[in-house]
């Protein structure tokens, strides 16, 4: 299986930036996947990377380091919409594994 | 913009109590997965089908839960019967193909008392 770590928590000030770390150890990787999900309601995509580098998709970006088990999502220009629990999900072999989420909390 | 429908939202039963959910995935998914959230958890997966078949079942617990994809469309998950520690969001999605972008249902919130 997958060991997958990420913070329980995070707080951050409306405007500010927010990075989330994600460690794995995995065999048979071949990619990772950020969701977003608001309490009580379904993950939704955010971003996915299979190679190692950053990927920008508006004020969300998420890198990957295959070499290092490692992944960050970083969150920009926080908005309140943005308090939600961010999943960490590693593929191997094709099968999914979630991480246990990390709750953030934007503050005004 | 096609979603995955799931019914029902809620469900409240007691322990010992059969209980199913249904889940219809994207049109021309082939891929469709069932998972259970516990409060404070991630996603686990159940039961993972490609079309009518089960590809993935290794963490379904077979005693009381069972799943089916008849045609290979849309989907039913059963528990029988329902115990406490089964209180949770279950939750189904959908993909072109395994190992694809997961497209998520609203999820089913169980509560057995």
């Amino acid at each position: 299986g997958q060991n997958i770590d990420q913070p329980t928590e995070m707080t951050a000030t409306e405007g500010a930036i927010v990075q989330i770390n994600c460690t794995y150890q995995t065999s048979g990787f071949n990619g990772l996947f950020w969701y977003q999900q608001h309490a009580g309601e379904a993950p939704t995509f955010l971003s996915y990377n299979v190679l190692d580098g950053l990927e920008e998709k508006g004020r969300f970006s998420s890198f990957l380091s295959r070499s290092k088990g490692y992944s960050y999502l970083l969150l920009k220009e926080l908005q309140m919409k943005d308090s939600a629990s961010y999943l960490c999900a590693v593929r191997a072999d094709y099968k999914l594994s979630f991480g246990a989420g990390t709750t953030v909390t934007v503050r005004a | 913009e096609a979603e995955v429908a799931q019914s029902p939202r809620y469900k409240i039963t007691e322990k010992s109590q059969a209980v199913a959910f249904w889940c219809d995935p994207i049109s021309g998914h082939a891929t469709l997965y069932w998972y259970r959230q516990i409060l404070g958890q991630g996603p686990e997966l159940l039961v993972q089908f490609q079309d009518e078949s089960v590809v993935d079942d290794s963490q379904l617990p077979k005693d009381r839960f069972s799943a089916e994809r008849l045609k290979g469309v849309d989907s039913t998950l059963k528990i029988q019967p329902a115990e406490l520690g089964d209180s949770a969001m279950y939750l189904c999605a959908s993909s072109s193909a395994a190992g694809s972008e997961q497209y998520f249902g609203p999820g089913t919130r169980l509560t057995v008392t």
